[in-house]
């Protein structure tokens, strides 16, 4: 059974940089691209990255590209999400999510719960 | 960028009946590569539908999905109690991985 948990939430201040994490398991991780989607309270989803299953390919949204940088840790069946320069528009529930294809960069499949970023002074 | 709108932005009706959501892209979608999510209040999305019409792992056959190009939907032949909840469309056809802005089915 897939399970991913995200965590590195919290309120910070415009400016500052906050890293979340994504712990996967119950699945191989290493042969799947993952994903990061940001909903912003009372929105909708917003696709934010990807990293390739070896985390030779990265993509991001406009919107966060230069700020944020996507990594994994395949031996820790980890992924995560460093946020600098944070705005107050990047306040979100983030979630991480599983590629719905090994070895490729397609839409996500399983998600995580979430987990909260509040960007506010 | 593609740019994903769907319509209605509300839908109203009753259980048993059905539904009919739509998403429309600026520009033709490649290999119909577009997936179809449910989400609940307070809930992760849920991965319904992905190359537009093949239903993802446990997913009920009321949904199905269909389209190409630029014109896809998503039915609910006949909507559940459960099914009422917000669905988004996305694209993976082309970096970013746009989504569109959602459909909310709610009970009439």
């Amino acid at each position: 059974q897939v399970h991913l948990v995200e965590s590195g939430g919290g309120v910070v201040q415009p400016g500052r940089s906050l890293r979340l994490s994504c712990a996967a398991s119950g699945f191989s991780f290493t042969i799947y691209a993952l994903h990061w989607v940001r909903q912003a309270p009372g929105k909708g989803l917003e696709w934010v990255a990807v990293i390739s299953h070896d985390g030779t390919i990265t993509d991001y949204a406009d919107s966060v590209k230069g700020r944020f940088t996507i990594s994994r840790d395949n031996s820790k069946n980890t992924v995560f999400l460093q946020m600098n320069s944070l705005k107050n528009e990047d306040t979100a529930v983030y979630f991480c999510a599983t590629d719905g294809w090994s070895f490729r960069q397609t839409f996500p499949e399983y998600w995580g719960q979430g987990t909260l970023v509040t960007v506010s002074s | 960028d593609i740019v994903l709108t769907q319509s209605p932005g509300i839908l109203s009706l009753s259980p048993g009946e059905k539904a009919t959501l739509s998403c429309r892209a600026s520009q033709t979608v490649r290999d119909g590569s577009l997936a179809w999510y449910q989400q609940k209040p307070a809930q992760a999305p849920r991965l319904l539908i992905f190359g537009a019409s093949n239903r993802a792992t446990g997913i009920p056959d009321r949904f199905s999905g269909s389209g190409s190009g630029t014109d896809f939907t998503l039915t609910l032949s006949r909507v559940e109690p459960e099914d009422f909840a917000v669905y988004y469309c996305q694209q993976y056809a082309a970096s970013p991985y746009t989504f569109g802005q959602g459909t909310k089915l709610e009970i009439k």
